[in-house]
């Protein structure tokens, strides 16, 4: 059973450029979120998606959205980049919503912003 | 405020050695739920287990043991007979009542040889 899947891996961008990420859940996941990590802030919550319908919502402003297609696929956009946007995205899925069970990670976008 | 604390920043100790990962958490929710997902170098979470509050039996897996204490708030992670493979970041991690996962900062644990 293929894991998490996500693109790019890597990535360099520069301050005002947009990015999206690409995230490929689980076959058969209907869930999926999305996790900031960065040296300084840790892992933070984004967002999570359930059925094309975004469930939950980290507190990050507006520059950073996602949406999430009928094939469970999900991909986020962070619009207007800073510096401080630089970190490893992850994505994870789950077969049900909510965050109380098991999720199976991805690798990670590694967003650089120069 | 929820919140989970992993005051163990870096751990370092000889393999076959025992280590044990300290996770204190706040929440005024009576249900809620508790993770350790491990981080190697490669980058993503592996989940190891997850505990529901209403549940305080300690669980054993293998070289893995959580001591889950509600008096406490403490949920911490002994591993017995460590390997290097068991090298990584540690993340302690609970589920608010939005459903919205609470880390800790981590726990970088390095086992020599």
């Amino acid at each position: 059973k293929a894991g998490v899947t996500q693109t790019p891996r890597y990535l360099i961008k520069t301050r005002g450029q947009q990015v999206t990420l690409s995230c490929s859940p689980i076959s058969g996941h209907r869930s999926v979120s999305w996790y900031q990590q960065t040296p300084g802030q840790g892992l933070q919550f984004l967002f999570e998606y359930f059925s094309e319908t975004q469930r939950n919502k980290g507190n990050f402003p507006g520059r950073f959205s996602g949406r999430q297609f009928s094939n469970s696929r999900s991909e986020m956009n962070v619009s207007t980049l800073e510096l401080g946007d630089s970190a490893l995205y992850l994505c994870a899925s789950s077969p049900g919503p909510g965050g109380t069970g098991e999720l199976f990670f991805g690798e990670g976008s590694r967003l650089t912003v120069l | 405020a929820q919140k989970v604390t992993q005051a163990q920043t870096e751990i370092s100790v000889v393999e076959k050695e025992d280590v044990t990962l300290d996770c204190v958490y706040e929440t005024r929710d009576t249900t809620y739920y508790l993770f350790w997902y491990k981080q190697p170098p490669s980058g993503e979470l592996v989940f190891l287990i997850r505990r529901n509050s209403f549940d305080e039996q300690n669980e054993i897996s293998g070289r893995y043991s959580w001591n889950f204490q509600k008096s406490t708030s403490s949920f911490n992670f002994t591993i017995t007979a460590s390997q290097v493979v068991d090298s990584a970041v540690y993340f302690c991690a609970l589920v608010d009542s939005n459903y919205q996962l609470i880390w800790g900062a981590g726990t970088k644990l390095i086992i020599k040889p």
